[in-house]
């Protein structure tokens, strides 16, 4: 089966607090790409980042990092010091190859609230 | 600006009724895709379209239609066939590149509401 899992589906904290977003995934394919997302009140998805299945480095970018570990087949976001406007769904999603091409697969979301 | 615009913003409809979002974007991709959002829920692929006059069914297809006339334009159809249609549907278009790393961008959506 090809999934993805997001088992917070809300999480509540206070702005300062630091926060991780959990994504665990199926696959079968050695190749594949992961991606989070982010959907602000507006509606329109903004990506956030792109992690290939051979490039297991942590990334890090101003307050938010991502943990990729395929022996676990996890793919963490933490945002550090969250602040009001990470208030937000963030979505972490799978490409792999498909018919005709590639397909992405999204997991429900995990709802962030960020409290002043 | 470079983007993706998606109208209406809101829609209502009868039962039985079909009804037409439209999709438009100026980022010169080839790739254009729709999906639907439903609380609590993933976004799940409806239908999607690599190159103009051609378009592939996704996980969701029945009870909607597409055409893809312009690389620009993406015209997504609710059919009175679709048995739930109320939902935030999403507009998305890409690059295509080999692997599958191509990230998608997104419209701001419409959100259809069945009377």
């Amino acid at each position: 089966a090809q999934k993805v899992t997001q088992a917070q589906t809300e999480i509540s904290v206070v702005e300062k607090e630091d926060v991780t977003l959990d994504c665990v995934y199926e696959t079968r394919d050695t190749t594949y790409y992961l991606f989070w997302y982010k959907q602000p009140p507006s509606g329109e998805l903004v990506f956030l980042i792109r992690r290939n299945s051979f490039d297991e480095q942590n990334e890090i970018s101003g307050r938010y990092s991502w943990n990729f570990q395929k022996s676990t087949s996890s793919f963490n976001f933490t945002i550090t010091a969250s602040q009001v406007v990470d208030s937000a769904v963030y979505f972490c999603a799978l490409s792999i190859r498909n018919t005709g091409g590639f397909k992405t697969i999204f997991g429900a979301g995990t709802r962030l609230f960020v409290k002043a | 600006d470079g983007g993706i615009t998606q109208s209406p913003k809101y829609l209502f409809r009868k039962e039985g009724q079909n009804v037409t979002l439209s999709c438009e974007q100026n980022l010169n991709h080839d790739a254009m895709y729709w999906y639907r959002q439903d609380p609590g829920q993933g976004l799940r692929l409806i239908y999607y379209s690599q190159i103009v006059n051609d378009f592939q069914k996704g996980d969701i297809a029945e009870g909607y239609s597409v055409s893809r006339e312009k690389k620009e334009s993406f015209p997504l159809t609710v059919t009175s066939a679709q048995k739930n249609p109320t939902a935030f549907y999403l507009c998305a278009s890409s690059i295509v590149l080999a692997g599958g790393r191509n990230e998608q961008f997104f419209g701001p959506g419409t959100r259809l509401t069945v009377l």
